[in-house]
C-alpha cells in the first residue's frame, strides 16, 4: 500500500511569508508526528496527533507554528511570518498507534530567503 | 527530558568489515528505534525493540535496558550500507521520538 506522502517536496519562500506543509499518513494510522531536521542534525520532535487532536505540541518552537488534523487523516503544518531560521526539512511520520513503529514521509525541504 | 547519545559520529570502514554503532539514553524508555537515512532520502525504520535482540538480514540490533544502551551491528558491510544511522527513543516522558545526532557511515569498496 501507499506510504506516507508529503507535499510539496520543496518550498522556497521569502522571509515573512506564510507556508503550509501537507502530510498524508498511511491509511488507518491514528498517530501522526511532525519533526524538523536542520542541516547536519538529527530530527527534532514538533507535534504529535492522536486522531484529530494534538496530544502533544510541546516541540513547536513558538506561536508562529501551528498544525491541524481536522478529520484524523491528513495533517497540515502551518508557519506564519517565516524566518530564515525556519529553513529545514520538515518530516512527517505515522504509526498504527502511539508507541508503534513509525513510518516516515520523504520530507518537505523549506528554504526561507 | 531524555538525552540520546550516539557514537561514533562518523565511521569509515572497508567493505566486509563488521560495523558497530552505539547508542545510550538517559531515562527509561518504552522502545528504542534504529533508523536509516540515505543522502537526500527519507528515513527508513530498521528496528524497533524494547528488549533483547533483533536480526534482519545482515543487521542486528541489541538493547540492554539496565545499562540504557543499544547497539546496531552490520555484518559483511557493503558500500550500499553507506548512510546515516539514527538511534531514537520513545517514552521517557515524550510522545514523539527523541533522536540521537546520527552516525555517518561510509563503506569503501
Amino acid at each position: 500500500g501507499a506510504g506516507v506522502s508529503q507535499t510539496p517536496s520543496n518550498k522556497v519562500t521569502e522571509k515573512g511569508k506564510y507556508v503550509e506543509l501537507r502530510c498524508d499518513p498511511i491509511s488507518g494510522h491514528t498517530a501522526l508526528y511532525w519533526y524538523r531536521q536542520s542541516l547536519g542534525q538529527g530530527p527534532e520532535f514538533l507535534i504529535y496527533f492522536q486522531g484529530t487532536g494534538a496530544a502533544d505540541d510541546s516541540g513547536l518552537p513558538n506561536d508562529r507554528f501551528f498544525a491541524v488534523r481536522p478529520e484524523g487523516s491528513v495533517s497540515t503544518l502551518k508557519i506564519q511570518r517565516t524566518e530564515r531560521g525556519d529553513s529545514a526539512v520538515y518530516l512527517c511520520a505515522s504509526s498504527a498507534d502511539r508507541n508503534n513503529e513509525q513510518f516516515f514521509g520523504p520530507g518537505t525541504r523549506l528554504t526561507v530567503l | 527530558k531524555n538525552e540520546v547519545e550516539q557514537s561514533p559520529q562518523n565511521l569509515t570502514a572497508q567493505e566486509g568489515e563488521f560495523i558497530t554503532i552505539n547508542c545510550s539514553y538517559s531515562v527509561g524508555i518504552s522502545a528504542l528505534h534504529w533508523l536509516q537515512q540515505h543522502p537526500g532520502g527519507g528515513i527508513v525504520s530498521l528496528f524497533m525493540l524494547s528488549s533483547g535482540k533483533k536480526k534482519h538480514g545482515r543487521l542486528i540490533a541489541t538493547i540492554n535496558i539496565q545499562e540504557k544502551h543499544s547497539s546496531l551491528h552490520i555484518t559483511a558491510s557493503h558500500p550500499r550500507d553507506s548512510a546515516v544511522y539514527i538511534c531514537a527513543a520513545t517514552g521517557g516522558g515524550a510522545d514523539g521520538l527523541t533522536f540521537g545526532k546520527g552516525t555517518h557511515l561510509i563503506i569503501q569498496p
